[in-house]
């Protein structure tokens, strides 16, 4: 099977812009979830989406969303964008349904802001 | 308030010794308890789990240690590789799921010297 996929891999962008970050989930699974990592704080839960639903959420502002489409195919958006918003975006799948415990990450992407 | 903690941030053994990774936390809620290793440039990738159920659980040259009433676990590779060079993330989860998705650690990073 192919594996998790994130598109764009880098981007840059100016502050104040927003910006959707796009991840195609291993074939089957329902669960798509995203992180961020950043030096300081480690990898940080952001949400999960499951059967296009979100299903769990992490804290974080408002300025970040996301959706699910029926295809499992999900895209997170981070509007206004900050320079502390400079991180690497990592969206994990595993097959849903139930706990998800171990999920299977892409390479992510590496967002920097101006 | 960081619920999982990797107090090393990094760590350097022999090739051929054992490796030893820490991982402590504070949330008495978590019942799933996981390691993945991180290379550059690539999402961290599912090394090995554990229910808080059991105290041990083996794969290979991996086995993951827990200690409940210390909240205390640890990851050892016996004999340590060269390849084993990475960034190892101690990750929890609480039953469900949980509001938080995965917890991560901040990581520690592994220097396998020959």
């Amino acid at each position: 099977k192919a594996g998790v996929t994130q598109t764009p891999r880098y981007l840059i962008k100016t502050r104040g812009q927003q910006v959707t970050l796009s991840c195609s989930p291993i074939s089957g699974h329902r669960s798509v979830s995203w992180y961020q990592q950043t030096p300081g704080q480690g990898l940080q839960f952001l949400f999960e989406y499951f059967s296009e639903t979100q299903r769990n959420k992490g804290n974080f502002p408002g300025r970040f969303s996301g959706r699910q489409f029926s295809n499992s195919r999900s895209e997170m958006n981070v509007s206004t964008l900050e320079l502390g918003d400079s991180a690497l975006y990592l969206c994990a799948s595993s097959p849903g349904g139930g706990p998800s415990y171990e999920q299977y990450f892409g390479p992510g992407t590496r967002l920097t802001v101006t | 308030d960081q619920q999982v903690k990797q107090n090393s941030p990094s760590l350097s053994v022999q090739e051929g010794r054992i490796s030893i990774l820490n991982c402590d936390y504070t949330n008495s809620m978590f019942d799933y308890f996981l390691w993945y290793k991180k290379y550059p440039a690539e999402g961290p990738t599912f090394l090995i789990s554990i229910s808080s159920i059991k105290d041990k659980n083996e794969d290979g040259r991996f086995t993951v240690f827990l200690n409940k009433s210390a909240k205390h676990l640890s990851l050892h590779i016996v004999p340590s590789q060269p390849g084993d060079s990475a960034v190892y993330f101690c990750a929890a989860s609480a039953e469900g799921g949980g509001a938080d998705g995965l917890t991560f650690g901040k990581g520690t990073h592994l220097i396998i010297q020959p």
